[in-house]
């Protein structure tokens, strides 16, 4: 059964911190790994979009990296920011564009 | 503004009664998709369109939801006789079709929340 699972399922840290958020799945075929930002009542944002043969990518103080051979994937934050405070969400996409596989997600939660 | 669109915002009705959700997508997309979110869980794929032709409709909930993009453009989510448990966020999202990488962003509107009384 295709799967995203997550964790941890809510994380606390303190503005400046760093913090890695992990996301594991059984999807197959694969095409593309998402890491989505939601913010409370909002619609998702993308973060970033990675392919099979990409193991790093960054998006300003975001950084996700995957391992298609482990089907692991982790966003790491860097400098938290109190606007960072959002549910994290890991999606893969199998086969084609609307099949996406969504993740529960991480709410990440930054105090001052 | 060129982002996805989403009307109402908000939406409170009695059970029963019926609701349409409206979604402008950004202007040169030609795929729309509908997903309903609940409380901590990640949003759950209900019907996707690429340009007028509804493509997949397997998921939508019940026969009580339909979707319509009659040209192309924009799209109505229907829910008749709601019930309690319709009670969601619906969101939608637009993108460009890219068959052969298949690494459409997706990008959503702020979406439309349901409450059913």
């Amino acid at each position: 059964k295709n799967q995203v699972e997550q964790s941890p399922q809510s994380l606390i840290i303190l503005e400046g911190k760093n913090c890695t958020l992990q996301c594991n799945y059984t999807v197959s075929p694969f095409s593309n790994l998402r890491w989505y930002k939601q913010d409370t009542g909002r619609g998702p944002v993308s973060l970033t979009i990675m392919t099979f043969s990409e193991n790093t990518k960054s998006n300003g103080r975001y950084t996700a990296t995957l391992d298609a051979d482990t089907k692991q994937s982790s966003l790491h934050i860097t400098a938290s920011q109190l606007s960072d405070s959002a549910s994290y969400i890991c999606v893969v996409s199998p086969d084609s564009n609307y099949q996406l596989i969504w993740g529960a997600g991480t709410k990440l939660i930054i105090k001052p | 503004d060129t982002g996805v669109s989403q009307n109402p915002r908000h939406k409170i009705t009695k059970r029963g009664q019926n609701v349409t959700f409206r979604c402008d997508p950004i202007s040169e997309h030609n795929r729309l998709y509908w997903y309903r979110q609940t409380l901590g869980q990640g949003p759950e794929f209900l019907t996707y369109f690429q340009n007028e032709a509804q493509l997949e409709k397997s998921r939508l909930l019940s026969d009580r939801f339909s979707a319509e993009r009659p040209k192309g453009s924009f799209s109505t989510l229907e829910i008749q006789r709601t019930e309690q448990g319709d009670s969601a966020m619906y969101l939608c999202a637009s993108s460009s079709a890219d068959s052969q990488l298949n690494t459409g962003e997706l990008f959503f509107g702020e979406g439309s929340r349901l409450t059913v009384l």
